[in-house]
């Protein structure tokens, strides 16, 4: 059964650190693997989409890699902003058409 | 462009009332849609998915269900609320499976 889990649950930064947010999963049988967004009390925004043969995506200053064989994604924001200050979840397809999400990592961006 | 629409925003509902949800997709065709339930401080959880039209699978045993009478519809339904029904209720779709799943604005529901 594939399980997703992130760490940390929660990261407070200054503002303009580099950060890495961890996302591992347990069977390297993944189809794709998704990074979003999500502000409290908001629906999911999408940010980055990896195909499971890909290494890394950038959209801006996110930047996303998968090492499909070791079972673990990341997710790197350079130079993070207040407006960064938000819950980020990663996905991973699985076969069929189930994604199985994180639990999120809540990040507070000090200004 | 592609757009998704959720409503309500926010509903408030007795234990032993009915409940449905609606979900519209506009701009594609033939999406694969998607309801998860959300926790408070938890991870989504897949509740029902639908490849088309009358084509629903089931992730979870409990008190709800979904149809999808159209393409671009898709419904969840209760017949009696439970309290343990109370979350957020997300609508999801994507064209494909190499493609971005993208997602509604949510439904708040709490059941008193």
């Amino acid at each position: 059964k594939q399980e997703v889990t992130q760490i940390p649950a929660a990261l407070s930064v200054p503002e303009g650190e580099n950060l890495v947010l961890n996302c591992s999963f347990t069977d390297s049988a993944i189809y794709n693997l998704q990074w979003f967004r999500q502000d409290p009390g908001k629906g999911l925004t999408s940010l980055l989409l990896i195909q499971s043969s890909q290494r890394e995506q950038t959209s801006g200053r996110l930047n996303a890699s998968l090492d499909k064989s070791s079972g673990r994604s990341t997710l790197y924001i350079a130079a993070s902003q207040p407006g960064d200050s938000a819950t980020y979840l990663c996905a991973v397809l699985t076969g069929g058409f189930k994604t199985i999400f994180g639990a999120g990592t809540r990040l507070f961006v000090k200004a | 462009s592609q757009t998704i629409h959720q409503w309500p925003a926010t509903l408030v509902q007795p234990v032993g009332s009915p409940l449905s949800l609606e979900c519209t997709v506009e701009g594609t065709s033939n999406p694969n849609l998607y309801w998860y339930r959300q926790a408070a401080g938890r991870g989504l959880q897949l509740l029902f998915y639908s490849v088309g039209i009358g084509q629903i699978s089931s992730e979870v045993p409990q008190n709800l269900s979904a149809s999808r009478p159209q393409d671009r519809q898709f419904i969840l339904s209760s017949k009696k609320l439970l309290l343990s029904d109370s979350g957020f209720y997300l609508c999801a779709w994507r064209k494909g499976r190499s493609l971005p799943q993208y997602f509604g604005a949510g439904t708040r529901l709490s059941v008193l």
